[in-house]
């Protein structure tokens, strides 16, 4: 079945340090791919997607690739900010009826002043 | 735009009992989504309800169940509560057009002892 794999955590960085969050996938199909992220005590939020092969998502100074040749879809963002600090999540959604999301097991990330 | 709402926030139960969790949808969204997420973890999709029927299930018991109700919005019920049904249960709403866009609530924190 699909699947999605992260790199093991917690990450703590500098403020303005670049990021990257490394997030690969197996899935039968051609999956969308998103990355969701996960503030204390709030639900998800949406944080960039991509559709197809090579398509880049961005939103917030955050960017991502869809890399079908590697599977991959890694996050990166190239100065993080102390607000960044929260727990990231890559996901896929396979082409079935129910369009179910499948996570990976989520990345702390803590950014220090 | 109302997002999408979850109650209650938190709950504590004892083992063996039942409970029901609920979700209201975002405004104009027929679709529900319920996943559990264990603490450091990733969600796990349980079941999703379009147009008030189940249209997928994840692998979860049949003790896991739900209902849609005409307004969209949706229960989630668990009977003879396991201590390893401990977690965050998080509902989530798209519409039909865009079902690969979830748009999550805040989850409710279920405590089994």
């Amino acid at each position: 079945g699909d699947s999605v794999t992260q790199m093991e955590g917690p990450v703590t960085l500098s403020e303005e340090a670049f990021l990257t969050i490394n997030c690969t996938y197996t899935a039968t199909g051609y999956p969308s791919l998103f990355w969701y992220v996960q503030y204390p005590g709030e639900g998800l939020q949406l944080l960039l997607k991509a559709t197809k092969a090579d398509d880049k998502g961005s939103n917030k100074g955050f960017e991502a690739t869809y890399r079908k040749e590697t599977t991959s879809f890694h996050l990166e963002k190239g100065s993080v900010q102390v607000s960044d600090s929260a727990v990231y999540l890559c996901a896929l959604s396979d082409w079935g009826s129910a369009r179910q999301l499948t996570f990976g097991s989520g990345t702390q990330l803590t950014v220090l002043p | 735009e109302t997002g999408v709402t979850q109650s209650p926030t938190h709950l504590i139960k004892t083992r063996g009992q039942q409970v029901t969790l609920r979700c209201s949808s975002q405004s104009g969204h027929n679709t529900v989504s319920w996943y559990q997420q264990a603490l450091g973890q990733g969600p796990q999709f349980i079941f999703q309800y379009y147009r008030e029927e189940e249209n997928g299930r994840g692998n979860f018991p049949p003790r896991f169940s739900g209902l849609q109700f005409p307004n969209y919005s949706s229960e989630l019920n668990v009977n003879a509560l396991e201590l390893d049904d401990s977690a965050l249960y998080l509902c989530a709403s798209s519409s039909g057009q865009d079902q690969y866009e979830q748009y999550f609530g805040p989850g409710t924190r279920l405590t089994v002892t």
